[in-house]
């Protein structure tokens, strides 16, 4: 099976900085590959799909990069509603594993 | 109003078993792919099955294959999990979710409140 990892694990950063979180595929999973955000006590929330799609209603300061096995999202200008963990997830094929997630929080 | 709503969480002894549910509503769902996700409190997402439209596809991740079913009856808008020979380690709250399309190959963007499953003696 194909094996998810993300970097970093965790990040601090400032209102307004540029962050930037990695996603790995083990094997190549072309342009199979979403992004999630889950706040705090809430519900995984769908942002970016097919790498680089903006989900409906999804701010534009968030963007999706990559093919293959390595991926990117970007948040241009980070807003403290972005204080998050973000994981990514494959879905070219089952299993439809999850990265392990990136923790995002203010400095 | 579209939604998805799951029940059947609770507490239940190692060995045991529990059937979950998840009632769609405000959509087809006899043309929608479904998941089962789950998360152990404080822990990341782990995705647990898939099962196509009509019920003729399925797929389990390895740590719960051979002991937890994905199905769905269509006439009655409602996808299950049943879970057999819990294990501690399947604590965790449980998620439906549903892509935004039909297809198998499709992440899920509609997502339950999810129900709490919590296995201990």
């Amino acid at each position: 099976d194909i094996r998810m990892t993300q970097s970093p694990s965790s990040l601090s950063a400032s209102v307004g900085d540029r962050v930037t979180i990695t996603c790995r595929a083990s094997q190549g999973i072309s342009n199979y590959l979403a992004w999630f955000q889950q706040m705090p006590g809430k519900v995984p929330k769908l942002l970016i799909y097919a790498a680089s799609t903006l989900q409906s209603g999804v701010p534009s300061r968030f963007s999706g990069s990559g093919s293959g096995t390595d991926f990117t999202l970007t948040i241009s200008s980070l807003q403290p509603e972005d204080v998050a963990t973000y994981y990514c997830q494959k879905y070219n094929s089952a299993p439809f594993s999850f990265g392990p997630g990136t923790k995002v929080d203010l400095k | 109003q579209v939604q998805l709503v799951e029940s059947g969480g609770g507490v239940v002894q190692p060995g045991r078993s529990l059937r979950l549910s998840c009632a769609a509503s405000g959509f087809t769902f006899s043309s929608f792919t479904m998941h089962w996700v789950r998360q152990t409190p404080g822990k990341g997402l782990e995705w647990v099955a898939v099962i196509s439209y009509d019920g003729s596809n399925r797929y389990s991740a390895d740590s719960v294959k051979g002991r937890f079913t994905i199905s769905r009856d269509n006439s009655e808008n409602t996808l299950f999990l049943q879970m057999n020979s819990l294990r501690a380690e399947d604590t965790a709250v449980y998620y439906c979710a549903r892509p935004n399309t039909s297809g198998w190959s499709q992440p899920p963007v509609l997502w339950g409140q999810g129900t709490l499953v919590t296995v201990s003696s």
